[in-house]
Parts: C-alpha cells; sequence; structure tokens
C-alpha cells in the first residue's frame, strides 16, 4: 500500500522568494517519487522524479526535490519564485511489485505567487 | 509528435446518457490508465491496462468501464452518468519497465 500526503493545499510566496512544497509518503516497497505541475485548464507536466541513485533530484525551470528515506519525505524546492511558476503541484509515488506504475497522488498544493 | 490525446476535451451531459471518452497515444506504450481529478482529493485511478486484452481495477472503478482492443486506445466508458462522476478525467501511458507516465491534456465532465 502507498500514500501521499501534501501540506498546505496553498501556499503563498512573493515573487524572488524561495518556494517549499512538502510532500510526505508511506510505501510498503522502495518508493519511486515524482512531483507535477499543472497550469491552469492543461494537463500535468512532469517537472521531476527519484529512482534511484543521487536523492537530491533536480528538475525542469529550477524546481528541486530531495528525497530522505528517514523522514520519508521528497519536498519541492526553488530558490526564487517566478510569476510564472503559479500552478497546482502534485506529489507522487509509485511503487515496485505489484504496485509498479501505479501512480498514487497527494491532493496538490495550489502557489500562488506574488508580485 | 508523441503525445497522448483525449476526446473531447469537454462534454456536458445528462444522467443516465451512455457516453465514451476516447484516449490514444502514439509511443506504442504498453500500459495506459485513466484518473480522475476532484479538488482536494488529487488524482484518483479508475482502471488501468497492462497491455492490449489486459485491463484492472484501479482505487475508484465504480460507474467506468474501459476495453483495450487496440495498443494505441484505452476508451473510458459511462454506461450512465451520475452527477457524482462530474469530473475532470486524465488518460496517461508509460512504456513498460519505465516509471514515468505522460498524460493527456483531460477531459472536463460535467454530468447535470
Amino acid at each position: 500500500a502507498q500514500s501521499v500526503t501534501q501540506l498546505g493545499s496553498h501556499v503563498s510566496v512573493s515573487e524572488g522568494a524561495l518556494v517549499l512544497l512538502r510532500c510526505n509518503y508511506s510505501s510498503s516497497v522502495p518508493p519511486y517519487l515524482f512531483w507535477y505541475v499543472q497550469y491552469p485548464n492543461q494537463g500535468l507536466q512532469l517537472l521531476l522524479k527519484y529512482t534511484t541513485g543521487a536523492t537530491l533530484v533536480k528538475g525542469i525551470n529550477g524546481f528541486e526535490a530531495e528525497f530522505k528515506k528517514s523522514e520519508t519525505s521528497f519536498h519541492l524546492t526553488k530558490p526564487s519564485a517566478h510569476m510564472s511558476d503559479a500552478a497546482e503541484y502534485f506529489c507522487a509515488v509509485s511503487g515496485s511489485g505489484t504496485s509498479y506504475g501505479k501512480l498514487t497522488f497527494g491532493q496538490g498544493t495550489i502557489l500562488t505567487v506574488h508580485p | 509528435e508523441a503525445q497522448v490525446t483525449q476526446n473531447p476535451r469537454y462534454l456536458i451531459t445528462v444522467t443516465g446518457k451512455k457516453l465514451t471518452v476516447t484516449c490514444s497515444q502514439n509511443m506504442n506504450h504498453e500500459y495506459m490508465s485513466w484518473y480522475r481529478q476532484d479538488p482536494g482529493l488529487g488524482l484518483r485511478q479508475i482502471y488501468y491496462s497492462m497491455n492490449v486484452e489486459v485491463t484492472d481495477k484501479g482505487d475508484v472503478p465504480e460507474g467506468y468501464k474501459v476495453s483495450r482492443k487496440e495498443k494505441r486506445n484505452f476508451p473510458l466508458i459511462l454506461e450512465s452518468p451520475s452527477p457524482n462522476q462530474t469530473s475532470l478525467y486524465f488518460c496517461a501511458s508509460r512504456v513498460q519497465g519505465s516509471e514515468t507516465q505522460y498524460f493527456g491534456p483531460g477531459t472536463r465532465l460535467l454530468v447535470l
């Protein structure tokens, strides 16, 4: 069984400020972890993913995330927010075995960026 | 261009009127799935298919049917839609052995 919890359904930051979106997961097998972004009226776009290897992963648009097994976390960060980052962000987990390829999503976090 | 397409993008219907949402991918992916997105609930898997003629239930399959007669197509069928199926629907696909899924643009359904 696997699950994802995103802390904070809405996050608001000023342009140029640090972006931190929190994600905690549970998984009975070694997890694969993903962050997706959804811009208004669009589909989901993969931002970054962790499968194995380096625990700090870099994605598109200056985002990165760190896999912390001891904390079961995969928080998404960006040093300096831009107006174009305003969107909804989803953390997701999949695993190996029978759950391989099945994505379980968090509830989503809406990011607002103020000028 | 490699993509997942869905049709229609927007649909308004009435309770009980059968409808089909089509999904097609041109990447020769074995795995396809359907999700619904509802505010505060994220995306939840409805059905998935590991390959042609192989389908299985996801987390919220009630009220839906699927078929996989061709590798590229994975239609979602609502035999008797109800208002609680008003939602945003996404189709996704991935190649066998890869963990990365590619999503279609979504279909917004309103059932009156």
